[in-house]
C-alpha cells in the first residue's frame, strides 16, 4: 500500500521566520492538498494542486506559498510566522474529482 | 455561514451505548467522507460515502445527497471509539472539500 509522509512532525519557529513544510506521497495521486487544523475547528483549505506545477488557492491562502514541483511532492511555506501561532498542518492526496482522500500524520507548528 | 454543520459538537457515552452523528450541508455536493481522528493523531478515512448506506463492523454511514445530509451511527460504543469524527463534503466540480468542525466523542467505562 501507499503512504503519505509529512516532514517535520514538529516545527518550532520564531516570529517572522519563513518556515517550510513538506509532503510526499507514493500513491501516484494527481491531487494534493494542504489544510490547517486549529483546536476546536474543522480543517481549512490553504492550497491545493491538481497536477504537477499546478497551484490553486484555498480559503486560507494569505500568508502562505506552496510548490508542486513533482507529482509526488507538495510543499507549503509559511511566509512570516505569527507569534503564539499553534496549529496542525495536514497534507492530503486523492485521485481528484470524486475520490476519497488520504491524509498524512500532520506537522504541528508552534511559533514563539 | 458554515457550509458543513456537524452535530452534536461533543458527545459523552457509556461503553455499550449507541451514537448517532449528523452532518448537514448548506450547498449541493458531489460526495462526502467521514474521518476519524484520535487526539494528536492523523485523519483516518472511515467512510467515503457519496450516497446510500455503507456498513463496516459497528459503524454505519447513510448519505442522502438530495437532502444534503449524512449520518454516522456507532453501535455498542467502545472506549477506543473516543476521538473526533469529522465529515467533509466535496463541491460539485470536484477538488474543493469543506470540513465540518467535528464531533468529539468520549466513551467512558
Amino acid at each position: 500500500g501507499g503512504i503519505i509522509t509529512q516532514t517535520p512532525k514538529f516545527l518550532i519557529g520564531q516570529e517572522g521566520q519563513k518556515l517550510t513544510l513538506k509532503c510526499q506521497q507514493n500513491f501516484n495521486h494527481d491531487t494534493m492538498y494542504w489544510y490547517r487544523q486549529d483546536s476546536g475547528k474543522g480543517l481549512r483549505l490553504i492550497y491545493y494542486s491538481i497536477t504537477e506545477n499546478d497551484l490553486q488557492k484555498g480559503d486560507l491562502s494569505e500568508g502562505y506559498d506552496a510548490s508542486r514541483e513533482k507529482k509526488s511532492s507538495f510543499s507549503l511555506t509559511v511566509t512570516s510566522a505569527q507569534k503564539n501561532e499553534m496549529a496542525v498542518f495536514l497534507c492530503a492526496s486523492s485521485m481528484g474529482g470524486d475520490s476519497d482522500y488520504t491524509f498524512g500524520s500532520g506537522t504541528r507548528l508552534l511559533v514563539i | 455561514g458554515q457550509q458543513v454543520q456537524q452535530s452534536p459538537t461533543s458527545l459523552v457515552l457509556q461503553e455499550g451505548e449507541n451514537a448517532e452523528l449528523q452532518c448537514n450541508f448548506s450547498t449541493s455536493l458531489n460526495s462526502m467522507q467521514w474521518f476519524y481522528q484520535r487526539p494528536g493523531g492523523s485523519l483516518i478515512s472511515v467512510f467515503y460515502n457519496p450516497s446510500g448506506t455503507k456498513q463496516s463492523g459497528r459503524l454505519t454511514s447513510t448519505t442522502v445527497i438530495k437532502e444534503r445530509r449524512s449520518s454516522l451511527h456507532i453501535s455498542s460504543s467502545q472506549i477506543t471509539d473516543s476521538g473526533t469524527y469529522l465529515c467533509a463534503m466535496e463541491h460539485p466540480g470536484g477538488y474543493k472539500v469543506v470540513f465540518g468542525s467535528g464531533t468529539r466523542l468520549l466513551v467512558s467505562p
